[in-house]
C-alpha cells in the first residue's frame, strides 16, 4: 500500500510569488490533514478535510492560504502571495473515515523557503 | 484546548545507555497519545501510540512509552540507545472524547536526540 505522498519535496520562491503544494493521501482515506512546522517550533494544525469538505480550517494563518480537495482525492495548498514567515515544512496526513483510534500517517513534507 | 510539552530541546546519550525523551500533555477528555520520529530530510514516522489498556506501550525499533495518568506524562524510552536512533522526536495528543471527525493532533515542539558513539 502506497503511503502519503507530497510534491514538491522542496520549493524556494521569492516573497510575493505563489506556490502550490500537493498531497496525495493513502488510497481510501477520507480524512486529510495539513500541518506546518516553522523553524524550531511545534508542528501546528492547519486544516482538515473529510472527503472534499473542509471540516475544520481553524489553523489556517490568513487568507493568503487556500486549500482545496476536489473530488475528495488529492489536496492542494496554495500560498499567494508568499511571505517570509511562510517558510517551513508543510506536512500532510491521512486517516480512514472510520476508526477513531487509527493512526495518522504523514507524508514526507514539503520544505518551503521564501526569500 | 489540548497541549503538549516536551521540556528538553536536546537530549544526548551514549550508545548502549538507556534513553528517555520526556512528554507531558493536557487534554480535557481521554488522551490518545502518539510518538513520531523525523530522521534528517525525511518525513514523520509513526513510532507508537497509547489509546487504552496497558500503560506500557511497545512500538517500533525497540522503543516503548509509559502512560502515567496522574502525572499526565507519556515519556518515550529505550533500554539501549543506538547511534541510528539520533533524530527529532515529537510527542502528540488528541482528545479521545472528541466526537466525529475533529481528530487533529496537537504536537510538542520536538526533542532532538543525539546518540554518541
Amino acid at each position: 500500500e502506497a503511503g502519503v505522498t507530497q510534491f514538491p519535496s522542496h520549493s524556494v520562491i521569492e516573497k510575493g510569488q505563489t506556490v502550490t503544494l500537493r498531497c496525495d493521501p493513502i488510497s481510501g482515506h477520507d480524512n486529510l490533514y495539513w500541518y506546518r512546522r516553522v523553524m524550531g517550533k511545534e508542528i501546528k494544525f492547519l486544516l482538515h478535510f473529510v472527503k472534499e469538505s473542509k471540516q475544520d480550517e481553524s489553523g489556517m494563518p490568513n487568507n493568503r492560504f487556500l486549500a482545496e480537495r476536489t473530488g475528495g482525492t488529492y489536496s492542494t495548498l496554495k500560498v499567494q502571495p508568499a511571505e517570509l514567515e511562510d517558510s517551513g515544512v508543510y506536512f500532510c496526513a491521512s486517516l480512514p473515515l472510520a476508526g477513531v483510534r487509527e493512526t495518522q500517517y504523514f507524508g514526507p513534507g514539503t520544505r518551503l523557503l521564501v526569500l | 484546548a489540548q497541549s503538549v510539552a516536551q521540556p528538553e530541546d536536546q537530549v544526548n546519550v551514549a550508545e548502549g545507555n538507556p534513553l528517555t525523551v520526556k512528554c507531558t500533555y493536557s487534554v480535557s477528555g481521554n488522551p490518545y497519545l502518539f510518538w513520531y520520529v523525523q530522521y534528517p530530510n525525511r518525513g514523520l514516522q509513526f513510532l507508537l501510540k497509547y489509546i487504552t489498556g496497558d500503560n506500557l506501550v511497545k512500538g517500533s525499533y525497540g522503543f516503548e512509552a509509559e502512560f502515567n495518568k496522574s502525572q499526565t506524562s507519556f515519556h518515550l524510552k529505550k533500554p539501549s540507545a543506538l547511534v541510528s536512533d539520533s533524530a527529532l522526536y515529537f510527542c502528540a495528543v488528541r482528545d479521545g472524547g472528541t466526537a466525529g471527525s475533529a481528530r487533529q493532533l496537537t504536537f510538542g515542539s520536538g526533542t532532538q536526540l543525539t546518540v554518541l558513539p
